[in-house]
């Protein structure tokens, strides 16, 4: 089945760019997601990506895809203490009507001032 | 303003007494669906409905059932929780399959 990987944990100083990594399996998706958890919320949506992108921005945001590797980056520039989240990569089950997304495990960013 | 609604948000219960977990949106979406969160985990589809009156399992339904008599409102229901189903549950919404997910707040519950 689907599956998607991310890794742990990231730590980076405050003013420092963070990249963080996601592979996933399904080769016919239909969009990418990137979330953003804070501690005791639910899950914000950050941005998004349509299959047929190879980049998307939105202010402070990057995101990178690269559909030969199935491998989708998300890149936050100039990144503050209150970016300090688990960020979450997920990817929309097209094989069915569902409305289904396979998130990964999560990925702490911890932002040091 | 534009949200997803579910009560309560943390919950204590015992083993084998029925509760409720409500959760409503005001977008007007098709698509409502439930997840769960356990550590290392991720989130996992419990159940999801495409409309009224249409629910069908996700990937891990054991222990839960759902309705949807109107178009704004999902509860999840635990007919007899057992400890194994503590965890932090999220309800969402989104306007077609395809289409991004709009969470809740999340209700963490504890199941003794």
């Amino acid at each position: 089945g689907e599956d998607v990987e991310q890794s742990l944990f990231l730590s980076v100083r405050e003013g420092d760019s963070s990249v963080i990594n996601c592979t996933y399996t399904d080769s016919s998706s239909t969009y990418l997601y990137w979330y953003k958890q804070e501690p005791g919320a639910g899950l914000q949506l950050l941005t998004y990506i349509f299959s047929n992108m190879d980049m998307k921005q939105d202010q402070r945001l990057t995101v990178l895809l690269n559909k030969k590797d199935k491998h989708l980056s998300l890149r936050i520039a100039d990144t503050q203490t209150g970016d300090s989240a688990i960020y979450f990569c997920a990817e929309g089950e097209s094989s069915s009507n569902t409305g289904k997304l396979i998130f990964g495990q999560g990925t702490t960013l911890q932002v040091k001032p | 303003e534009a949200q997803v609604t579910q009560n309560p948000r943390y919950l204590i219960t015992v083993t084998g007494k029925k509760l409720t977990v409500t959760c409503s949106q005001n977008m007007n979406h098709e698509y409502m669906s439930w997840y769960r969160q356990d550590p290392g985990l991720g989130l996992r589809q419990i159940y999801y409905s495409m409309n009224v009156e249409v629910t069908d399992k996700g990937d891990v339904p054991e222990g839960y059932k759902v309705s949807r008599k109107e178009k704004r409102n999902f509860p999840l229901i635990l007919e007899s929780p057992s400890p194994n189903q503590t965890s932090l549950y999220f309800c969402a919404s989104q306007e077609g399959a395809v289409s991004p997910l709009h969470f809740g707040n999340g209700t963490r519950l504890t199941v003794t």
